[in-house]
């Protein structure tokens, strides 16, 4: 199984300014057929999961461009540029390369 | 509008049964491979089980084989997760979500319903 690691646990930021989540994987996330599939939630409070990038860097339809991911191999980032008041929750990241699917266990963005 | 929507959940004692099911619209169920995902209280997200779109195919997380079944109807638009023997720890937040694009093996969760609550308590 591929245990996904996050860092930090919990992110206070200030408004406006910008947010950054690591996630790292036992393993590469590089698949047979060539593409990483690693992909990043949001989970705003009380609401269920939302995809926000997927394969590293897309991002989902919908999600405002302040989103972006970057990494490969082992070690993945989420950035949120100008961290916005509607951006607080926790955000996971997920691997889909091999079974079992797994995620991180959560990162915390609240504001200072 | 793509939705998915989870009924089936409860409150049962521990041995006990559930069926879950995850109602689709707003896309064409058949072409596409289902999920369910689960969330137990403070817990991250874990991956339950996958099936392919015409259920040739199917994907379990081995500590939960022999006790969890996925299906569908694709005449129902409906995936299911049959639930036997549930444990106190199976009590969690199910989620169905759809895969990416029809046709193709997932890689991701595009679209998530909004849950059904699981709690397995004497």
């Amino acid at each position: 199984e591929i245990v996904m690691t996050q860092t930090p646990l919990s992110s206070p930021v200030t408004l406006g300014q910008p947010a950054s989540i690591s996630c790292r994987s036992s393993q590469g996330l590089v698949h047979s057929d060539g593409g990483t599939y690693l992909s990043w939630l949001q989970q705003r409070p009380g609401q269920p999961p939302r995809l926000l990038l997927y394969k590293i860097s897309n991002r989902f339809s919908g999600v405002p461009d302040r989103f972006s991911g970057s990494g490969a191999g082992t070690e993945f980032t989420l950035k949120i540029s100008r961290v916005e008041a509607e951006d607080v929750g926790v955000y996971y990241c997920m691997q889909a390369t091999q079974f079992p699917w797994t995620f991180g266990q959560g990162t915390t963005v609240e504001i200072k | 509008e793509v939705q998915l929507v989870e009924s089936g959940g409860g409150l049962v004692q521990p041995g006990g049964s559930l069926r879950l099911s995850c109602v689709a619209s707003g896309f064409t169920f058949s072409d596409y491979w289902m999920t369910w995902v689960r969330q137990a209280p403070g817990k991250r997200l874990e991956w339950v089980a996958n099936i392919k779109h015409d259920g040739s195919e199917k994907f379990c997380v081995d500590s939960l084989k022999g006790r969890f079944t996925i299906s569908r109807d694709n005449a129902k638009s409906s995936v299911y997760l049959q639930m036997n023997n549930l444990r106190a720890e199976d009590t969690a937040l199910y989620y169905c979500a759809r895969a990416p694009y029809p046709g193709v093996r997932p890689y991701s969760l595009f679209y998530w319903g909004r849950g059904t609550l699981v709690g397995v308590s004497s």
